[in-house]
């Protein structure tokens, strides 16, 4: 049973552009959750999605960010112009139901130049 | 408004050198304590749950309890491979709904 997938491992871009990351959970999963750790940091929630759902976007920012977790297919969360700031590690976690255990991707290393 | 520390920042043992990591909380009703395991450039590796004051899970060498404040994660006997940052986070029961809040970790370095 494959664990939660998430691609680009690495992504690199310049300020101004956007960054997509991608986030497949783990079979039968159908929570979603994102996560964002800057570096010395501690991980810090951004937004919790189901199908076709935003649940809690309380900790994403307004201007910026989005995300999306789609019928078909991953769940991504978008970052349009970005800035340096914005240069972390991303994790997606998955879960059964709302308060289950959630289990962890690898993450998506953004760096922006 | 919810908190999780976490104490000591880094962690230095020797090979067999037994010690605990402490998870201290504040949060407006708690839903559940979770232990993760963190190597460094991977993403965390889920440990324990822990639900009520009292309750006690073991893995291996790894043993976590759990009071109405804080949390314990005891290292018995800890070999190299224990190397890692442990990572303590809270589920609130009210108004955050699922969201993790998470402490900033323990570095530990189990030395042989």
């Amino acid at each position: 049973n494959a664990g939660v997938m998430q691609n680009p491992r690495h992504l690199v871009r310049r300020r101004g552009q956007e960054a997509r990351l991608r986030c497949s959970p783990m079979k039968g999963h159908s929570h979603v959750y994102w996560y964002r750790q800057l570096p010395e940091e501690g991980l810090k929630f951004m937004v919790y999605l189901q199908k076709e759902n935003i649940i809690d976007e309380s900790g994403m920012p307004k201007e910026r960010f989005s995300a999306e977790f789609p019928k078909e297919g991953p769940s991504i969360l978008r970052i349009q112009q970005v800035v340096r700031g914005d240069s972390a590690a991303y994790f997606c976690a998955s879960s059964l139901a709302g308060d289950n255990e959630q289990f962890f991707g690898p993450g998506t290393r953004l760096t922006v130049l | 408004e919810d908190q999780v520390t976490q104490s000591p920042e880094a962690l230095r043992l020797q090979e067999g050198e037994s010690s605990s990591l402490n998870c201290s909380y504040t949060v407006s009703g708690l839903r559940g304590l979770f232990w993760y395991r963190q190597d460094p450039g991977k993403g965390p590796e889920f440990l324990f749950t822990l639900y009520s004051a009292g309750e006690e899970k073991e893995k291996e060498r790894l043993k976590a309890t759990l009071t109405k404040k804080e949390s314990f994660l005891h290292i018995t006997a800890p070999k190299p491979e224990d190397s890692a940052t442990y990572l303590c986070a809270v589920q609130a029961a009210t108004g955050g709904y699922n969201k993790l809040i998470f402490g900033a970790g323990t570095r530990l370095a189990v030395h042989p």
